[in-house]
């Protein structure tokens, strides 16, 4: 069964450091997508990306995260200058017909 | 702005129906999701609603009321596997903006 796959899956990092999360969509899927969940609390949305552009995203997603396709398979999420409050879950999903496939995520520590 | 509303934890026993409900306020209503997810795993997507009805996948169905902005999740024969937390989440915006409810956890007690 195809699944979507995320790497690292616990990525430790420096506060100011920048980190680069991976993310293999299900490869016919059309619609890709970043959330974050931070311990104990609800999913939330980050962004959203379709035919290699963001076509939607959130309050949380600011100048310092981006997101990129940069060869037709890999789906990465960017965070440029991490804060401890970065610390979280972090999903990648991708969907076809309105059913959304996650992947196991990356846990993000920053420290 | 957006906001889903979820009764934050019910227990039920196994083998009996449990129902958890989900009303929303947003703009731009495309359909209403519901995704299950066990301690530290991943959400699983379980249905999507666009009109009003019931949807039913074996065990599991779910129901839509676009006029009442409500929705939920029926789950019968309840299974202790079953056992996870249950979250709405809401198409809206341009249909790729998904804002995801506060979460339900469901006990399954013997």
């Amino acid at each position: 069964e195809p699944e979507v796959t995320q790497t690292p899956s616990h990525q430790v990092t420096q506060m100011g450091q920048e980190v680069i999360l991976r993310c293999v969509p299900i490869s016919n899927h059309l619609y890709f997508y970043w959330y974050r969940q931070i311990l104990g609390q609800k999913v939330e949305f980050l962004v959203s990306f379709y035919n290699n552009e963001i076509s939607e995203k959130s309050e949380i997603f600011d100048d310092q995260f981006s997101v990129e396709r940069p060869d037709g398979s890999n789906f990465t999420l960017k965070i440029r200058s991490t804060k401890l409050e970065d610390s979280a879950m972090y999903f990648c999903a991708s969907e076809a017909n309105t059913e959304a496939f996650f992947g196991q995520g990356t846990r993000l520590t920053v420290v | 702005g957006q906001s889903l509303e979820q009764p934050s934890e019910v227990t039920a026993v196994e083998g009996a129906i449990v129902q958890i409900n989900c009303t929303y306020q947003t703009s731009g209503f495309y359909g209403l999701s519901w995704y299950q997810q066990h301690d530290g795993g991943a959400p699983t997507f379980l249905s999507y609603n666009a009109l009003d009805g019931l949807e039913e996948t074996g065990r599991f169905s779910s129901f839509l009321s676009r006029s009442d902005s409500y929705g939920y999740l029926l789950l019968q024969e309840l299974q202790m596997k079953d056992s996870a937390s249950y979250f709405c989440a809401v198409k809206e915006g341009g249909y790729q903006k998904v804002t995801f409810g506060t979460g339900t956890k469901l006990q399954v007690i013997p």
